[in-house]
């Protein structure tokens, strides 16, 4: 079945840098246009970024575009999303979500809670 | 892109059926059939409920159904159950010269 497994979340500065990763399987990780989304404690849900299945293509909400990457590696099976500059507003919870027919979000991990404070 | 305007709550009691809307605009959810509709109970991940405005995955009861018209998406349950209550966010591809998604602001739905 398909498992998405996140980690790497935790308590940052505000400024400072972290990666997130989500270990995918169960289903043909290559194959799949990948995104993260995040929810802000108490708030609702904001779509932060996409990659194409084979990573050619990367999208980002505004608020995160030049600060935030998303990549990939085929051969670990394992997104990625590389946080730079980091705020106090983009502490959330951060799912990474695999999609179907390329618009619809149909496996969500279990999130990994990245927060910014000082 | 602004977010989907959501009621904030909805109730109901078991049995009866309740809808929730989700307003966009002519760039988002009035520009093809790309609406989504997710389930999200207290700690927990969402999960997709409807797809491509009014389809349902498997495994989704046929309780749940979707609409459109216009720039307004709706989510319907009919024959409400206690395990229906839940946060419920619908969502929009709103991609024109770029790739973006835009989701509503989140509908708390208390069965009474």
């Amino acid at each position: 079945q398909v498992q998405l497994v996140e980690s790497g979340g935790g308590v940052v500065q505000p400024g400072r840098s972290l990666r997130l990763s989500c270990a995918a399987s169960g289903f043909t990780f290559s194959s799949y246009d990948m995104h993260w989304v995040r929810q802000a404690p108490g708030k609702g849900l904001e779509w932060v970024a996409v990659i194409s299945y084979d990573g050619s293509n990367k999208y980002y909400a505004g608020s995160v575009k030049g600060r935030f990457t998303i990549s990939r590696d085929k051969s670990k099976n394992t997104l990625y999303l590389q946080m730079s500059s980091l705020r106090v507003e983009d502490t959330a919870v951060y799912y990474c979500v695999k999609v179907r027919s390329s618009y619809y979000f149909d496996y969500w991990g279990q999130g990994t809670l990245v927060t910014v404070s000082s | 892109q602004s977010a989907l305007t959501q009621p904030a709550s909805v109730s109901g009691s078991p049995g009866q059926s309740i809808t929730i809307s989700c307003t966009g605009t002519s760039s988002d959810v009035g520009n093809s059939n790309l609406v989504s509709w997710y389930q999200q109970h207290p700690g927990k991940a969402p999960k997709l409920m409807i797809y491509e405005d009014s389809e349902r995955p498997s495994g989704v009861s046929n309780r749940f159904s979707g609409s459109k018209s216009g720039n307004t998406a709706s989510l319907t349950i009919s024959g409400l159950q206690a395990e229906d209550e839940a946060d419920y966010y619908c969502c929009s591809y709103a991609g024109t010269n770029t790739w973006d998604w835009v989701f509503g602001g989140g509908t708390k739905l208390t069965v009474l």
